[in-house]
């Protein structure tokens, strides 16, 4: 079974901090997906990223950075100088390989980034 | 930019009565899924349907949910008898392919509220 585990439950920072999320995931599948997902308080659903598990490149996104590591079976998400429009709750989710749809969400950490 | 769109916003219904909750996909894409978020908490996959039919779906999705695409556009979620706990946020996401890789775009989501 899948399985996205984000430990962090609510973080506040002050602005312009730079912030991490984390992400652990679990599955038997030897190939398979990770994505990032913001939904701002409006309650939509927001792609952020998507990485496969056999490309385990750092990737960065303007102010936005993702740390894959397979190894330790993490996707962590960075933020870099915050601010008060990142503030939103923050899913991680896992999607298996061939023949699987659903994608599995963590339960997010939501993100307060103060003024 | 395409996206997907979700009608109605907020939907309240009485328990055992009937709910259709629609969704238009982006338009090239193939595959369409249903997900819930009961407030406060993960995001959960329903179903996912191609070619007219269920693809895949969870323990949550049984005889009281269905799903049909009954044009070239629509994508509807019936719940036959709603329960109080059913009452959640239901979202639409759709892709253009079924691979793993393939990212889901989502809808804005409808609110239902059973009382």
């Amino acid at each position: 079974a899948q399985k996205v585990t984000q430990a962090q439950t609510e973080i506040s920072v002050v602005e312009k901090e730079d912030v991490t999320l984390d992400c652990v995931y679990e599955t038997r599948d030897t190939t398979y997906y990770l994505f990032w997902y913001k939904q701002p308080p409006s309650g939509e659903l927001v792609f952020l990223i998507r990485r496969n598990s056999f490309d385990e490149q750092n990737e960065i996104s303007g102010r936005y950075s993702w740390n894959f590591q397979k190894s330790t079976s993490s996707f962590n998400f960075t933020i870099t100088a915050s601010q008060v429009v990142d503030s939103a709750v923050y899913f991680c989710a896992l999607r298996g390989g061939a023949g699987s749809y659903q994608l599995t969400f963590g339960k997010g950490t939501k993100l307060s980034v103060i003024p | 930019e395409p996206e997907v769109t979700q009608t109605p916003s907020h939907q309240v219904t009485q328990m055992g009565q009937e709910v259709i909750l629609r969704c238009v996909p982006i338009s090239n894409h193939l595959y369409f899924y249903w997900y819930r978020q009961i407030l406060g908490q993960k995001v959960e996959f329903l179903v996912s349907f191609y070619n007219n039919e269920i693809s895949e779906k969870s323990e949550i999705f049984d005889d009281q949910f269905s799903v049909e695409r009954p044009d070239g556009s629509n994508f509807t979620l019936k719940i036959r008898s709603t329960k109080l706990e059913d009452s959640a946020m239901y979202f639409c996401a759709s892709s253009d392919r079924g691979q793993g890789h393939n990212e889901q775009f989502f809808g804005p989501g409808t609110r239902l509220t059973v009382l």
